[in-house]
């Protein structure tokens, strides 16, 4: 157990729709990551928090957006879902810049 | 762009040594990570190089040469456990901290 805690484990939702994906970091960790793998690719790193402000961008979609909060916990929010968001959606925490990413075990969200 | 290039497959037999490689193209390069993943699970660290040379770990080594924009991930005597995708993630700098993952391979070890 990394002690990264992400909800729901899975989510079934109509194109056009909302979601919020939710992620709590292991204690103690300030950065929060979120990374998107869809069907056999690899790790497509979407965005970073630090403390509560954004620090890195990736190629995040306008239609996505992030946010840390005050408690450290964080949320992914995606909007206008196409059926190419069906992925697996990670969060992951870390100490420090240099310190080694600790993931959660992934939302998997399917648009129909 | 950022870009990590590692071998799409690897078979191997149990109890046999294994080499994954991993050339990358990038800016603002500080290290290079590895990681392991099961069928769908969380990706999990296993080692991390700032410097050139090797890094052993247990059965797990990582090496890497700035100079040639390389590295690589050693596995020693083979477990069926270790089938398992492995990917490497380089480290970024300027403005944050930017792990850019390669495209990871599948490896597979067979009796």
């Amino acid at each position: 157990d990394s002690g990264v805690t992400q909800t729901p484990k899975h989510l079934i939702t109509a194109t056009g729709q909302r979601v919020t994906l939710r992620c709590s970091p292991r204690s103690g960790d300030l950065s929060v990551y979120w990374y998107q793998q869809s069907l056999d690719q690899g790790l497509q790193f979407l965005i970073q928090y630090y403390n509560g402000e954004e620090r890195a961008k990736g190629n995040i979609l306008e239609r996505f957006s992030a946010q840390q909060f005050p408690d450290l916990h964080s949320e992914l929010n995606l909007s206008s879902l196409e059926l190419g968001d069906s992925a697996l959606y990670f969060c992951a925490s870390s100490v420090g810049v240099n310190s080694p990413l600790h993931f959660g075990n992934g939302t998997r969200l399917t648009v129909t | 762009g950022q870009s990590l290039e590692q071998p799409s497959e690897v078979t191997a037999v149990e109890g046999a040594i294994v080499q994954i490689n991993c050339t990358y193209q990038t800016s603002g390069f500080y290290g290079l990570s590895w990681y392991q993943q099961h069928d769908g699970g969380a990706p999990t660290f296993l080692s991390y190089n700032a410097l050139d040379g090797l890094e052993e770990t247990g059965r797990f080594s990582s090496f890497l040469s700035r100079s040639d924009s390389y590295g690589y991930l050693l596995l020693q005597e083979l477990q069926m456990k270790d089938s398992a995708s492995y990917f490497c993630a380089a480290l970024l700098t300027g403005g944050g901290n930017k792990l850019t993952f390669g495209t990871g391979t599948q490896l597979k070890v067979e009796l």
